[in-house]
């Protein structure tokens, strides 16, 4: 079965300093990756996506993410923080198969200090 | 622009009486779905729509129904409910059942119902 894993409930960033927001998984055969955020009261919103090609990935709002087979991880990314980044995280896996089902960690609240 | 939209934003009910939550699309997706979200918690897919084809998921308690009168609007009902179903009702749509390469997201999300229990 497939899952996600993000490790750190909370992650604490300086405004202008790099952030990082992990996550792994486990699936069969070959992944498709997400993040998306989701900021208080509001749904989910698409970040990035990993498929295939290049591992490092760029997404909305000058995140990126880096795409690591050896060590199954997707870890999220972002030279310098804003304060507005801070939401919630959320990582998301589906089988290379292609299946709708998306299987999401548990999330990460992200809170960059001015 | 085209999005996902769900109504009320806030939804208050009594313990047991029956309350309906609202989705519609504007992207013409194939596919809706309905999550409930608990307080810092991962989404947790209820059930999903591929067109009219209603799929439940496992550990989907009866209480909670669907409908999907036409490709644009889909419904929970929840028929009694109880404390612990207070939580964020998310609606998404995608396009197709399976992703293809060329998608932009595998799913869109409106902004949630928050619903509460008194």
């Amino acid at each position: 079965a497939q899952s996600v894993a993000q490790p750190e409930d909370q992650v604490n960033v300086a405004e202008g300093n790099p952030l990082t927001v992990k996550c792994t998984y486990s699936v069969s055969g070959n992944p498709y990756l997400f993040w998306y955020v989701q900021y208080p009261n509001r749904g989910l919103q698409f970040l990035l996506k990993y498929i295939t090609g290049d591992n490092l990935v760029k997404g909305s709002y000058g995140f990126e993410a880096e795409f690591n087979k050896s060590q199954t991880s997707f870890h999220l990314k972002k030279p310098s923080a804003l304060v507005s980044d801070s939401a919630l995280y959320f990582c998301a896996v589906s089988p290379r198969a292609g299946s709708y089902q998306l299987t999401f960690g548990k999330g990460t609240k992200l809170s960059v200090i001015p | 622009d085209a999005m996902v939209i769900q109504n009320p934003r806030y939804q208050v009910t009594q313990f047991g009486k029956p309350v309906t939550l609202s989705c519609s699309q504007t992207l013409n997706h194939n596919v809706m779905y309905w999550y409930q979200q608990k307080s810092s918690q991962a989404p947790k897919l209820l059930f999903h729509y591929y067109d009219k084809d209603f799929n439940n998921e496992a550990d989907t308690p009866d209480n909670f129904q669907s409908r999907r009168p036409n490709t644009s609007f889909c419904f929970l009902d929840i028929r009694s409910p109880g404390l612990g179903d207070a939580a964020m009702y998310l609606c998404a749509t995608s396009r197709n059942l399976w992703l293809r390469g060329d998608s932009n997201q595998p799913q869109h999300f409106g902004d949630g119902t928050r619903l509460s229990i008194l």
